[in-house]
């Protein structure tokens, strides 16, 4: 099973709300990825765990809160967003977090901020 | 720190021709190099990569690609392309086995007529 599974698909959101986005692996893989991306462009590395310890935070602003509850889970709590960060949100695994591993990415959440 | 460029935001072609995708790197150390594939309102899935050894890599659905020292270059090839294969590709660069700190270029469109 190389499944990566993300929940909800679409969400909406105003301002001032607070939300999350969940994540979820049971490939064993202890690496998970947090990416942004807005239409036509990459995908933009915002956080990594790595055995569930944060080992990259990209300089992403506090509205956006990473949690890694467990190996197979990854959170991204969502709080007082503005509407430029309305774009596709990617989860993604691999083995250890090595960069020569094969990352396994998720369908994405599509964020719409109003 | 390491980052890739692609050339051609977008790239057609005629369903049995040749499929030339273009990619350049810029990394002080040896680098990892990735081609992901993304189908619209899908996440990102691997079509090869380069970490060490032969430097011809064969990948999924008839796609290779060969690394280039002296040209700094990964290019991806398909001998015949097919209307499968349009999509969002996307060539990407990490450099250390410690963390996974993988770029993407900006992507290429591959559009494919009958």
């Amino acid at each position: 099973d190389t499944e990566v599974t993300q929940t909800p698909k679409h969400l909406v959101m105003g301002m001032t709300n607070k939300k999350s986005l969940k994540c979820e692996q049971h490939m064993g893989h202890r690496a998970m990825y947090w990416y942004k991306q807005k239409a036509k462009k990459p995908p933009e590395l915002m956080f990594v765990y790595s055995y569930e310890k944060l080992s990259i935070n990209e300089s992403v602003p506090s509205r956006f809160s990473p949690e890694c509850p467990n190996s197979s889970l990854l959170n991204l709590h969502l709080h007082a967003l503005q509407p430029e960060d309305s774009a596709l949100y990617l989860c993604a695994s691999s083995q250890e977090g090595g960069g020569q591993e094969t990352q396994y990415f998720g369908p994405g959440t599509r964020l719409l901020v109003l | 720190a390491q980052s890739v460029t692609q050339l051609g935001s977008h790239v057609s072609v005629s369903e049995g021709a040749l499929v030339l995708l273009r990619c350049n790197y810029s990394s002080s150390v040896p680098p990892y190099l990735f081609w992901y594939v993304q189908y619209p309102n899908q996440g990102l899935q691997l079509l090869l990569k380069y970490t060490t050894g032969a430097t011809l890599v064969k990948g999924i659905n008839g796609f290779e690609a060969e690394f280039k020292k002296s040209e700094t270059s990964f290019h991806l090839t398909k001998p015949s392309a097919h209307m499968s294969d349009a999509a969002e590709y996307f060539c990407a660069v990490s450099s250390t086995h410690i963390n996974n700190d993988m770029r993407f270029g900006a992507g290429t469109r591959l559009t494919v007529k009958p």
